[in-house]
C-alpha cells in the first residue's frame, strides 16, 4: 500500500451515466493530482490541485469535473464520457515542491470502462 | 516529437541476465529523472530518482543520466522473475501554482524467465 487509496477498482459506465472516482490519502501531502494511462499511450497528467486549488488543468474535456474538498481527498466526476475515456485513472499525491524534485506516490488507479 | 520517448519492448531475459532500459527526452530543462515500475494491475511506484547527470545505485539497480545526449538508463543486474513489470522513466518539472508534472514514457514491459 502507497497511502493512496482509490475507489473504485473497476467501473462500467454507459454514456449517459454520471459517475465519481475517490481519491483519499493519508500521508500528509498537500498537492494531489489525477493521471490518466490509456492503453500504448504515456501516463498522461490530467489536473493538479495544490493546498485545495486547481492549479492546472491539462486541456482536459469539460466532462471530467474535478474537486478537491480538502487536502487529503480528491474526486474526478464523469458525465457524458466516449468510450475512447475508456482508460486507468491515477491518482497521486506529493508534497508541493517547486523545483520539481519530490517524489508523487500513486494509488492503484480506477480501471474505467465506458460502453 | 514525444517530450520522452521509450522503447515498449516487450522485452524477456532469463533470470540473472542484466537488464538495460533506455530512453531519451527532449526537453533540455529537465534536471530530475525518475524510474517508475508499474505491477500488473497497480499503479506505479517509485524505484529511483536521480537529479541532473550521473549514476545512482540502489542495491541491484543502477540509474544513469546523460543530460549532454538527453539520455536516462535503468540497469537491473542479476534479474529476478520478480522484477517482471512495465518500467516507466519520468521527468519531473515544478509547477507554477506548486506541485509537479510527471511527463512519462510509454513503459517498456520486461519478463524476467526461469
Amino acid at each position: 500500500e502507497t497511502g493512496v487509496t482509490q475507489t473504485p477498482r473497476h467501473l462500467v459506465m454507459g454514456m449517459t451515466n454520471k459517475k465519481s472516482l475517490k481519491c483519499e490519502q493519508h500521508l500528509g501531502h498537500n498537492a494531489m493530482y489525477w493521471y490518466k494511462q490509456s492503453a500504448k499511450k504515456p501516463l498522461e497528467l490530467m489536473f493538479v490541485y495544490n493546498f485545495k486549488e486547481q492549479t492546472e488543468n491539462n486541456s482536459v474535456p469539460s466532462r471530467f469535473s474535478p474537486e478537491c474538498p480538502n487536502s487529503s481527498h480528491l474526486f474526478l466526476h464523469l458525465h457524458t464520457l466516449q468510450p475512447e475515456d475508456s482508460a486507468l485513472y491515477l491518482c497521486a499525491s506529493s508534497h508541493p515542491q517547486d523545483l520539481g524534485g519530490t517524489e508523487a506516490f500513486f494509488g492503484q488507479g480506477t480501471r474505467l470502462t465506458v460502453v | 516529437q514525444k517530450e520522452v520517448e521509450q522503447d515498449p519492448g516487450p522485452l524477456s531475459v532469463p533470470e540473472g541476465a542484466i537488464v538495460s532500459l533506455n530512453c531519451t527526452y527532449s526537453n533540455s530543462a529537465f534536471q530530475y529523472f525518475m524510474w517508475y515500475r508499474q505491477y500488473s494491475r497497480k499503479g506505479p511506484e517509485l524505484l529511483m530518482y536521480t537529479y541532473s547527470s550521473g549514476n545512482k545505485e540502489d542495491g541491484r539497480f543502477t540509474a544513469q543520466v546523460d543530460k549532454s545526449s538527453k539520455y536516462i538508463s535503468l540497469f537491473i543486474r542479476d534479474s529476478q522473475p520478480s522484477d517482471s513489470a512495465t518500467y516507466l522513466c519520468a521527468t519531473s518539472e515544478g509547477l507554477t501554482g506548486g506541485g509537479n508534472k510527471l511527463t512519462f514514457g510509454t513503459g517498456t514491459q520486461l519478463k524476467v524467465e526461469l
